[in-house]
């Protein structure tokens, strides 16, 4: 069965400094990656997504990037985060012919101070 | 997406079938219902989805009217672990990336 996997789980970090969120997907090939922001209360904010190894898609102009290293690796980065970065970011993933259905990790708590 | 209306809360004993319903009366012939669940703190988890028949699973049935204008996601023997926000959505099979959860059912299950 596939599984997807994310970390660090919780992340305080201060205004200006790095930032690197990795997540897996196994059990599967090729499979469509995204990265997800949802604010508290609100509904998700898609931010990238990836159709294949090196190929990202960015939805919204922002202070953070996206890469795809591997067929099953997808890595959410910042050079200098800012205090509005902080969220809840959730890595998802669905099967890239035809597959609808997304499956979402555990998602990570970011805490810019 | 259509729209989809669900109720803001619901409470269920322990033991009982939980029975969660959604409108979706501007559904389109080719969307599906999806059903996602968030228990707090944690990613959502995908339950169960369909098309025009009622589905099950593992974890839950989905019973779709036969107008499509609303379903109702069944937990048969609800457990205090399925205490969790309940997102009802609706979907074209080509909405790739495209996500969208509304204000969800917040579904308390008591001892």
């Amino acid at each position: 069965s596939q599984t997807i996997h994310q970390w660090p789980a919780t992340l305080v970090q201060p205004v200006g400094s790095p930032l690197s969120l990795e997540c897996t997907v196994e059990g599967t090939s090729n499979p469509n990656l995204y990265w997800y922001r949802q604010a508290a209360g609100r509904g998700l904010q898609l931010l990238f997504y990836s159709v294949g190894i090196g190929q990202i898609s960015s939805e919204v102009p922002q202070n953070l990037s996206a890469s795809r290293p591997q067929d099953r690796q997808f890595i959410l980065s910042s050079k200098k985060l800012l205090l509005s970065d902080s969220g809840f970011y959730l890595c998802a993933w669905s099967a890239g012919a035809g597959g609808n259905t997304i499956y979402f990790g555990e998602g990570s708590w970011l805490t810019v101070v | 997406d259509a729209k989809t209306t669900q109720p803001p809360s619901m409470d269920c004993a322990e033991g009982r079938a939980a029975n969660l319903p959604c409108n979706h009366s501007t559904i389109s012939g080719n969307e599906y219902v999806y059903w996602y669940r968030q228990i707090h703190s944690q990613g959502p988890q995908y339950i169960i989805h369909g098309l025009k028949n009622n589905e099950t699973n593992e974890m839950a049935s989905l019973i779709i009217t036969e107008d499509r204008k609303s379903s109702t996601l069944i937990l048969p023997h609800a457990t205090l672990r399925d205490t969790a926000v309940y997102y009802c959505i609706v979907r074209p099979p080509d909405a790739g990336n495209m996500l969208t959860f509304g204000g969800g059912t917040r579904l308390m299950v008591k001892p």
